[in-house]
């Protein structure tokens, strides 16, 4: 049973450039949360998602972030436009139902903006 | 107010070492508790969950004071191989992290 897999590891972006994060869950899991983490700080929460639905986005930027978890395939965070700023390591969690359930985390794809 | 606050230390230890972390968390709301750990530039790892009636697992203890909203690690007989940061997690419908507590420990 494979883990949490996040592709690409390391993603460079040039500014202004689209940066594409994808998630894939451990089988059977059917939530997924991504999470931002900048060097020498917390994780800082983006968006949870379920199949299909946005269940809370309440750490995404307003512009130029958005999220998606569709039926079929991975899940997606894309960057519009990339800045300086946005270069972090992007972490994507997976859970199953209900609220005490553990979650798991892939390596992460750390985003280098140049 | 952060939802879950932590301090952020680092905590200094010498080998086996007790060292205790706490955890305070504002969202009463909050239903479940777990503790992870954070390598550097790794992903976190799940540690243990909490429970209101305490969790032990080998050398690390969890426990949750829903009363006083605060969760608690304990590590005995520390290793070098502790040295981490270990951060607190609350679930209130999201997993909600705080920034992490760094541990060093010494030989």
């Amino acid at each position: 049973n494979a883990g949490v897999m996040q592709n690409p590891r390391h993603l460079v972006r040039r500014r202004g450039q689209e940066a594409r994060l994808r998630c894939s869950p451990m089988k059977g899991h059917s939530h997924v949360y991504w999470y931002r983490q900048l060097p020498e700080e917390g994780l800082k929460f983006m968006v949870y998602l379920q199949k299909e639905n946005i269940i809370d986005e309440s750490g995404m930027p307003k512009e130029r972030f958005s999220a998606e978890f569709p039926k079929e395939g991975p899940s997606i965070l894309r960057i519009q436009q990339v800045v300086r700023g946005d270069s972090a390591a992007y972490f994507c969690a997976s859970s199953g139902t209900g609220s005490g359930t553990e979650a798991f985390f892939g390596q992460g794809t750390r985003l280098t903006v140049v | 107010r952060k939802e879950v606050e932590q301090d952020p230390g680092p905590f200094n230890v010498p080998e086996g070492a007790t060292v205790a972390f706490n955890c305070t968390y504002s969202n009463s709301a909050s239903q479940s508790f777990f503790w992870y750990r954070q390598d550097c530039r790794k992903e976190p790892k799940l540690l243990m969950s909490v429970y209101s009636s305490g969790n032990e697992d080998g050398r690390f203890t969890a426990q949750l004071n829903r009363a006083s909203q605060y969760i608690s690690l304990l590590i005995r007989d520390s290793k070098l191989s502790d040295s981490a940061t270990y951060l607190c997690v609350g679930n209130t419908g999201k997993l909600i992290f705080g920034q992490g507590t760094t541990l060093q420990v010494k030989p």
